[in-house]
């Protein structure tokens, strides 16, 4: 099992819907939940940035974190043909033994919203 | 500014060639990556920098050797890549690279094809 499970897609939806993007993860000691956009052949855009289980908003954006649950979702309200992208979710933690922190990321999740 | 740069945009290179990949952030953060990203993979980690002192290789192979001058630059040598080894190659940098929470900003990528 992955670290991080994160359905991959691709999601379609209409101009205008809500989306909800989602994922779970296993590893307890993950404190740190971000959400990345990537459009096709770019890199990484890192959109929201949480660290406690609750809501944070950001625009149309809502990140959403349940640390019981081990389950981080990724709302967008009035989504938009420009929202059509990937979309990743990542989740930090330190290496054991280490200093040092990494990244972990989910599969992504292809988003094509059409007009 | 949470700009990272990555210079080239594209590359093509031979089995046989030598080429580098070039990154640069102004934003004062003392650690860089450099990760790996294949067609709808997410990005997976190659090499990590943390003060200008190389901190983690993932067991890459070593026709890829990284180098960060410094502080604000980090480069990735490449020599005798194999077909396998085209990717989107992404920078990333952070703060520091000592904590869970280090928020990392990812440049646009170069887009490497080796024939």
């Amino acid at each position: 099992q992955k670290e991080v499970e994160q359905d991959p897609g691709p999601l379609s939806v209409p101009e205008g819907a809500i989306v909800s993007l989602n994922c779970t993860y296993s590893n307890s000691a993950f404190q740190y939940f971000m959400w990345y956009r990537q459009y096709s052949r770019k890199g990484p855009e890192l959109l929201m940035y949480t660290y406690s289980s609750g809501n944070k908003e950001d625009g149309r954006f809502t990140a959403q974190v349940d640390k019981s649950s081990k389950y981080i979702s990724l709302f967008i309200r009035d989504s938009q043909p420009s929202d059509s992208a990937t979309y990743l979710c990542a989740m930090s933690a330190r290496d054991r033994g280490s200093t040092l922190g990494r990244l972990y990321f989910g599969r992504g999740t292809q988003l094509t919203v059409w007009p | 500014d949470t700009e990272v740069t990555q210079t080239p945009k594209h590359l093509v290179m031979g089995m046989t060639n030598k080429k580098s990949l070039k990154c640069e952030q102004h934003m004062g953060h003392r650690a860089m990556y450099w990760y790996k990203q294949k067609a709808k993979k997410p990005p997976e980690l190659m090499f990590v920098y943390s003060y200008e002192k190389l901190s983690i290789n993932e067991s890459v192979p070593s026709r890829f050797s990284p180098e960060c001058p410094n502080s604000s630059l980090l480069n990735l040598h490449l020599h005798a890549l194999q077909p396998e080894d085209s990717a989107l190659y992404l920078c990333a940098s952070s703060l520091t690279a000592g904590g869970a929470q280090e928020t990392q900003y990812f440049g646009p990528g170069t887009r490497l094809l080796v024939l």
